[in-house]
């Protein structure tokens, strides 16, 4: 079964310093792989995808993640974090042979701090 | 312009009562979802319908029934209500050949007292 471990539950970075959320997954076959933010009392919002093309991901807002297989890691940053980053970031992983379930991570709760 | 939106926003409730939550989506998916997230924010798939058919059904207890009056919307009724549906519920939709792409609706919080 697929399952996604996203590594911390709360993360603190200064204004201005990079931001680095961890995510890896288990899978035998590479799946697809998602970053997801959700701002206070509001849905999610897709940050970026990885589907099996590049292995550097550039996605909204400044963050871009990078997919290592020999890791199993699929990990976000941001060179510089801006208060307005302040939110939960989600890791999820779908199956690319047609098992349409999106598996969640359990969530980082990113502060920042002025 | 809204894509995927969800009535109520938020509904309060007591013990033993049945809710509705409604769903609907402007993106010309056949694709619909519900998602649950509990009080410590884990989410987790509860159904999915395909042009009205069930294709996901994880282990939720039946007291929980999907509706897709057409592909484009997806209600989710629940009966006699419990603590444990406390939480919010989130409804997607994708193209079923791109259901790596979902896009989420804002969200419903149940409070059940």
């Amino acid at each position: 079964a697929q399952s996604v471990t996203q590594l911390g539950s709360h993360v603190s970075v200064s204004e201005g310093a990079l931001v680095l959320l961890r995510c890896n997954y288990s899978s035998s076959v590479p799946p697809y792989l998602f970053w997801y933010v959700q701002y206070p009392n509001q849905g999610l919002q897709l940050l970026l995808k990885y589907t099996s093309a590049a292995t550097l991901v550039k996605g909204i807002n400044g963050f871009e993640a990078e997919f290592k297989k020999s890791e199993t890691s699929f990990h976000l940053t941001k060179p510089s974090a801006h208060m307005s980053d302040a939110a939960e970031y989600f890791c999820a992983a779908i199956s690319n042979f047609g098992n349409e379930k999106l598996t969640f991570g359990t969530g980082t709760r990113l502060t920042i701090i002025p | 312009d809204t894509a995927v939106s969800q009535t109520p926003k938020y509904l309060v409730t007591q013990m033993g009562n049945d809710k509705s939550i409604k769903c609907e989506q402007n993106l010309g998916h056949d694709t619909m979802y519900w998602y649950k997230q509990d009080s410590k924010k884990f989410l987790k798939i509860m159904f999915s319908y395909n042009n009205k058919e069930l294709i996901i059904n994880e282990t939720v207890p039946n007291r929980f029934s999907p509706k897709s009056p057409d592909k484009a919307h997806l209600n989710l009724h629940i009966n006699s209500l419990e603590l444990g549906d406390s939480a919010v519920y989130f409804c997607a939709s994708s193209l079923r050949d791109r259901y790596n792409e979902q896009f989420f609706g804002p969200g419903t919080r149940l409070t059940v007292l």
